[in-house]
């Protein structure tokens, strides 16, 4: 069955970096589309980035452009979200979630992960 | 920027009612519209795709309907473990990637 478990996660300071882990199985990983949606404690779903299958193309929330990256490895069956200048409003669980269907973007999201909390706070 | 409005934001049911929510887009999106379901302290599920087709392995109490700017969910003979929040998801302007504000449904 498909799994998605997110890692990564932790309290860190304004300005300071982090990366999150997204370890995926369960399905051919180098053929799905795949996202990063956070939510802020007690807040609704915002999307964050998204990476297509091969990597190539990459697409960014206004709100995170310039300050986040999204990369996979697909050897590894992994996503990463690097997160530099993190600021207060990016404090929320960070999930990570496959496109439904393969070889393509602009689906909905068949599979999330449980997420992992990201606090940033001084 | 497509904004999802849904209504109405909290609903309090009594089990075996019917749940009716509502999505509505800022502009067409055609069919692009999807319904996830999220318990507490747990990720989003995916229940509707496209509109209406419903994802596998979710009860058939469950379905959708709608397209261009307005969309529903709805749930027949509502069960105690159908509370959640309920948020609609659309794809249309791609990467413009938007979420509803969510719905709230208590069990009374």
């Amino acid at each position: 069955q498909v799994q998605l478990v997110e890692s990564g996660g932790g309290v860190v300071q304004p300005g300071r970096s982090l990366r999150l882990s997204c370890a995926a199985s369960g399905f051919t990983f180098s053929s799905f589309g795949m996202h990063w949606v956070r939510q802020a404690p007690g807040k609704g779903l915002e999307w964050v980035a998204v990476i297509s299958y091969d990597g190539s193309n990459k697409y960014y929330a206004d709100s995170v452009k310039g300050r986040f990256t999204i990369s996979r490895d697909n050897s590894n069956n992994t996503l990463y979200l690097q997160m530099n200048s993190l600021r207060a409003e990016d404090t929320a669980v960070y999930y990570c979630a496959k496109e439904g269907t393969g070889y393509d973007l602009g689906g909905d999201f068949d599979y999330w992960g449980q997420g992992t909390l990201v606090t940033v706070s001084s | 920027e497509i904004v999802l409005t849904q209504s109405p934001d909290f609903q309090s049911v009594t089990p075996k009612e019917k749940v009716t929510i509502t999505c509505r887009a800022s502009q067409s999106i055609g069919r692009s519209l999807h319904w996830y379901q999220q318990k507490p302290d747990q990720s989003p599920k995916l229940l509707i795709k496209y509109a209406s087709q419903s994802f596998s392995g979710v009860p058939s109490r469950f379905s959708g309907s709608g397209s261009g700017t307005h969309f529903t969910l709805t749930i027949n003979s509502l069960e105690p473990e159908d509370a959640a929040t309920y948020y609609c998801h659309q794809s249309s302007r791609f990467p413009g990637v938007t979420f509803g504000g969510g719905t709230k449904v208590e069990i009374k």
